[in-house]
């Protein structure tokens, strides 16, 4: 079953303003990660937060967990057009099988922000 | 230093063809992982290699499809007789020894199957 979910999956607002990405997942993690994908590419890291960290920022990225809530939340700043792409959590399983790594995806929030 | 290459970008086959996807990590990256997106759809996790051994294979279909991640050269993704449920885009990932959740992506190859 899906470990990450975010919410909302489709996300329009004008320059300027803030966004807000939501992320829950199941079971316990390591750690979390944000990703962007823009439209037919690939994915690019943005910010990873470990499962003892509560809050994190990166320029006009802000990142929260709770652990206690299995969620966290992307907050992207002062937004602009070519923040429009789509964005990703993963969580790294605790126990994986295997011992692997794995990081599992959520379905991602599409963000268009228009000009 | 080099991202992730994955080659090709594009990739069309029929149905029944073979597919084969590369895939060369990063420089002094011993990780590699493989994974799969469908339209509209996250990224699912398909296999994680290091240099000639298949760590966890959990999220790879039991037919058809296989990897390899020999000493020399790229990982391989293959897969056998393509279907039109093929059709996606596959990304790898590597990462450097001793931070595996510490992934960096490729650009894709995407698939296409008529």
């Amino acid at each position: 079953s899906q470990q990450g979910e975010e919410d909302p999956q489709a996300l329009s607002i004008q320059e300027g303003e803030n966004a807000t990405m939501n992320c829950s997942y199941k079971t316990s993690i390591n750690n979390l990660q944000w990703y962007r994908q823009n439209s037919g590419r690939g994915l690019v890291h943005l910010i990873l937060i470990r499962s003892n960290e509560r809050e994190k920022h990166s320029g006009r990225l802000r990142v929260t967990l709770d652990t206690s809530k299995k969620s966290s939340s992307l907050l992207i700043t002062a937004s602009r057009a070519a923040d429009t792409a789509s964005y990703f959590c993963a969580t790294d399983a605790y126990m994986a099988q295997g011992g692997s790594e794995k990081l599992v995806f959520g379905k991602g929030t599409k963000l268009t922000v228009n000009p | 230093n080099a991202g992730v290459m994955q080659n090709p970008r594009h990739l069309v086959r029929r149905r029944g063809q073979e597919a084969r996807l590369r895939c060369s990590p990063m420089k002094g990256h011993s990780h590699v992982y493989w994974y799969r997106q469908l339209p509209e759809e996250g990224l699912k996790f398909m296999v994680y290699l290091q240099k000639e051994n298949i760590i966890d294979e959990s999220g790879m279909p039991k037919e058809r499809f296989s990897a390899e991640f020999p000493k020399e050269g790229p990982s391989i993704l293959r897969i056998q007789q393509v279907v039109r449920g093929d059709s996606a885009a596959y990304f790898c990932a590597s990462s450097p020894p001793g931070r595996t959740y510490e992934q960096y992506f490729g650009p894709g190859t995407r698939l296409t199957v008529t």
